[in-house]
């Protein structure tokens, strides 16, 4: 099956700072690419998702890149604010979409 | 529009103790539905998977089962709990077709 790695599992930054957050997978006929945030003791939530057909997509303060070749996606969040700071997933979804893997997760910390 | 509710919140079970969740989605039909476990400052693993009524797909082997009564109802099992099987379990859905994965609130089970 597939497999996501996620890189760092730990993050500080300062307020105003970028964060990226990177992710690998192994299965090339996965297709879909979601991240999600995860406050504390909260469900995850989406905040942006990509699809193999597109190589950047960008909403507001959050970016996700997406490199097929190289099978990697990233997360970018610029001007970063003490609200940004939670556990952030990756994931990656096969072409039938009906199983989800989710890489280990990023804690960020925004300091203000 | 679409809900997904998930109970209980919280419980706190003895070892060799039974175990049921419940998860329901609202405003959908045949939806795609998902048990994940989350382990204390972990990723999220997934436990199971169900396209349809009575079709169940296991991840991983372990003390857990999963069954599918209704389109809309999934339910995750346990005949004996151990202590391993202390928790956050979140449920979730996707639409047939779509590709958003949407979480539950989630249950949070300690076993003493």
């Amino acid at each position: 099956g597939e497999n996501v790695e996620q890189h760092p599992s730990t993050l500080s930054v300062q307020e105003g700072d970028s964060a990226v957050i990177k992710c690998t997978y192994s299965d090339s006929a996965s297709n879909y690419f979601p991240w999600y945030k995860q406050e504390l003791g909260k469900r995850p939530q989406l905040i942006i998702d990509i699809r193999s057909n597109v190589g950047e997509k960008k909403d507001q303060r959050i970016a996700v890149t997406l490199n097929k070749t190289a099978k990697h996606f990233s997360l970018h969040i610029t001007e970063t604010q003490p609200e940004d700071s939670a556990v952030y997933f990756c994931a990656a979804s096969d072409g039938i979409g009906n199983q989800f893997y989710f890489g280990t997760g990023t804690s960020l910390t925004v300091i203000p | 529009s679409q809900t997904i509710h998930q109970w209980p919140a919280t419980l706190v079970q003895p070892v060799g103790s039974p175990l049921s969740l419940e998860c329901t989605v609202e405003g959908t039909s045949n939806p795609n539905l998902y048990w994940y476990r989350q382990a204390a400052g972990r990723g999220l693993q997934l436990l199971f998977y169900s396209i349809g009524i009575g079709q169940i797909s296991s991840e991983v082997p372990q003390n857990l089962s999963a069954s599918r009564p209704q389109d809309r109802q999934f339910i995750l099992s346990s005949k004996k709990l151990l202590l391993s099987d202390s928790g956050f379990y979140l449920c979730a859905w996707r639409g047939s077709g779509a590709n958003v994965l949407t979480f539950g609130a989630g249950s949070r089970l300690t076993v003493l």
